[in-house]
């Protein structure tokens, strides 16, 4: 089975620091990778998603890396705010184009 | 901005009974997924739903759930007899095509006791 895993520790960071997330998958290279944010009791929410012909992506403040050499995906949030405070997740897409497999999420806590 | 959503926010239930969770998916979408999370634990994928028909589901997904959009606007998750590990925040997603992002709704909190 196709298995994605993220550092489930806590990753705490000073305000305006880069924070970087790992995303490591099994097998197969998907063909897309995606990121969300999830707030406490709340729904996933799209940040960004990457194909495997892509090596980088870009949106405001975030980037995201995909190398299928290393079977990895990193997830960059620069100049962290407090607000940026929730946890990310990494999802591949199934084979199929349906479903999401979730990792378990890299809770992110920016300090004033 | 449309958005999906859920009702109730909140669902409990006794070890038994048939609960329905409901979805109103983003008016333009063509498919729709129900995705559940138990507390600390990953989002689960559990069903997809394309053309009135279930395009994939997952090894959760059970003779005990079913899916079924009755009105062209509403997308409903149906659980016959509910468990205690049943208990979980259930997510409906959807999205215009296949291989974009997924737009989830906030949520439905069930409770089995």
């Amino acid at each position: 089975s196709q298995k994605i895993e993220q550092n489930s520790e806590a990753l705490n960071i000073q305000e305006g620091k880069t924070a970087t997330l790992t995303c490591n998958y099994t097998n197969y290279s998907p063909a897309y990778l995606q990121w969300y944010r999830q707030d406490p009791g709340r729904g996933p929410v799209f940040l960004l998603l990457i194909r495997e012909n892509e090596k980088e992506k870009r949106k405001e403040r975030l980037k995201v890396t995909f190398d299928t050499t290393l079977k990895q995906s990193l997830f960059h949030i620069t100049a962290s705010q407090p607000a940026d405070s929730a946890t990310y997740l990494c999802a591949r897409l199934g084979a199929a184009g349906n479903k999401l497999t979730f990792g378990g999420g890299t809770r992110v806590l920016v300090k004033p | 901005e449309p958005e999906v959503t859920q009702t109730p926010s909140h669902q409990v239930t006794q070890m038994g009974q048939e609960v329905i969770l409901r979805c109103v998916p983003i008016s333009n979408h063509l498919y729709f997924y129900w995705y559940r999370q138990i507390l600390g634990q990953k989002v689960e994928f559990l069903v997809s739903f394309y053309n009135n028909e279930i395009s994939e589901k997952s090894e959760i997904f059970d003779d005990q759930f079913s899916v079924e959009r009755p009105d062209g606007s509403n997308f409903t998750l149906k659980i016959r007899s509910t468990k205690l590990e049943d208990s979980a925040m259930y997510f409906c997603a959807s999205t215009p095509g296949g291989a974009y992002e997924q737009y989830f709704g906030p949520g439905t909190r069930l409770t089995v006791t």
